[in-house]
């Protein structure tokens, strides 16, 4: 059992380059979501998902996509590059359930620099 | 949300528990409460949580006092990979939602 699992764990960028993010969790989770974290700012949430082929946007999600074509797997995409993107992005997954909805599993993050 | 109040930091002899504690006077009564780690350059961690009556996991223990209004964490055996920021988040736990940590306690393991 991997739990959240994040490909690349690094990555640099030139301005304008585009790439995907691949968040990948085997918990069976309906939920996942796309963090930020930046010095200071502490998480800002990009774009989440409700279940399969679902998304929506989070409160910083300008500059980016989504896709959830498969329960297992969320995809964050930069199609052009901004230096204002460089962070530590994290991914997350959680199940349905009453409490459970604020019980989230974070991966181990990807760090992105744009020049 | 309940606002919560935590020390900014704190030092624990390895091997000894670490207790921390969090106060969140305004909690409602469909608040949990919920704790969250995060050990330098890694992801934030879930630990534990709770809602009225005290928890325990493989990673900690949860106790909240009777009138809900505080709490406290404790890692039992305290090791050097627990060195990390602890955060002590209330929420209400029936809508899916963006985690929000605030300032948290920076917990040192000294050996």
């Amino acid at each position: 059992n991997a739990g959240v699992t994040q490909t690349p764990k690094f990555r640099v960028l030139k301005t304008g380059q585009s790439m995907t993010l691949l968040c990948a969790q085997d918990m069976n989770h309906e939920y996942m979501y796309w963090y930020r974290q930046d010095p200071g700012m502490g998480l800002r949430l990009i774009h989440y998902s409700v279940g399969e082929g679902t998304t929506a946007k989070g409160e910083v999600p300008d500059g980016y996509n989504v896709s959830r074509l498969k329960k297992q797997n969320f995809l964050l995409g930069l199609e052009s590059a901004a230096p204002s993107q460089t962070s530590v992005y994290f991914c997350a997954s959680n199940n349905r359930g009453s409490s459970k909805l604020y019980e989230q599993y974070f991966g181990p993050g990807t760090r992105l620099t744009v020049t | 949300d309940a606002k919560t109040t935590q020390p900014p930091s704190m030092d624990c002899a390895e091997g000894r528990a670490a207790n921390l504690p969090c106060n969140h006077s305004t909690i409602s009564g469909n608040e949990y409460v919920y704790w969250y780690r995060q050990i330098h350059s890694q992801g934030p961690q879930y630990i534990i949580h709770g809602l009225k009556n005290n928890e325990t996991n493989e990673m900690a223990s949860l106790i909240i006092t009777e009138d809900r209004k505080s709490s406290t964490l404790i890692l039992p055996h305290a090791t050097l990979r627990d060195t990390a920021v602890y955060y002590c988040i209330v929420r209400v736990g029936t809508s899916y939602d963006k985690v929000i940590f605030g300032p948290g306690t920076s917990l040192s393991v000294i050996p």
